[in-house]
């Protein structure tokens, strides 16, 4: 399943609310939807599974939303701490599968 | 607490193989999956495989068939990702991943990366 971002960028400033989208070639089965969040010289961190359910720890300002092959993840105020490179994956058929990511850098 | 301990960094030539460790503590070794995820420099996460550390049963992307092994020692509560036939795009980091018993959680603890640099 090829998992397609947008934009490649986002420039945005604090307290700015952030919309990533994923789509999927193909309906992903049980919800299987997962966003992760990666900042440089770091291993990526697990922010939402199920398609909107947050990951342990991770603020209520982040959300995920969809369903079939269309999904999204909102920011709803950007934090200082919150720019980095946010990746989409699947994880209901193997191979499971990334997408190429979205960078939310500060305008 | 939970975490994953990578092996440390190798420079390999071209053709040659690595091996790279993965030790899990604070949680029972056998209950959770290992997934092993490279990142070239610059480029997104690609998903190389997974390893049933409890059977030992493994499944890998058609790509890495026949190049990569995946095994564990359960002894040590430890996974290996071993690569051989290296390629310069093979440079990279490498991080393992745990995938919790539940199946609705992906990767929720990973490892801090290994580098691995062929030249």
């Amino acid at each position: 399943i090829v998992l397609t971002q947008s934009p490649g960028t986002l420039s945005l400033s604090p307290g700015e609310r952030a919309t990533l989208s994923c789509r999927a070639s193909q309906t992903i089965s049980s919800s299987s939807l997962a966003w992760y969040q990666q900042k440089p010289g770091q291993p990526p961190r697990l922010l939402i599974y199920g398609v909107a359910n947050r990951a342990t720890g991770v603020p209520d300002r982040f959300s995920g939303s969809g369903s079939g092959a269309d999904f999204t993840l909102t920011i709803s105020r950007l934090e200082p701490e919150d720019f980095a490179v946010f990746y989409c994956q699947q994880y209901g058929k193997a191979p499971w599968t990334f997408g190429q990511g979205t960078k939310v850098e500060i305008k | 607490q939970v975490q994953l301990v990578q092996s440390g960094a190798e420079v390999k030539n071209p053709g040659a193989s690595v091996k790279v460790s993965c030790k899990a503590s604070g949680y029972t070794f056998t209950s959770s999956y290992i997934h092993w995820v490279r990142q070239a420099p610059g480029q997104g996460l690609e998903s190389m495989g997974w390893i049933n550390t409890n059977s030992g049963g493994t499944y890998y992307p058609q790509r890495f068939q026949g190049r990569v092994t995946m095994t564990r020692d359960t002894s040590i509560g430890t996974a290996y990702m071993e690569l051989t036939g290296l390629r310069y795009d093979d440079t990279g980091v490498y991080f393992c991943a745990r995938d919790p018993p539940s199946t609705a959680v992906p990767l929720d603890i990973w490892g801090q990366g290994t580098s691995i640099t062929v030249s």
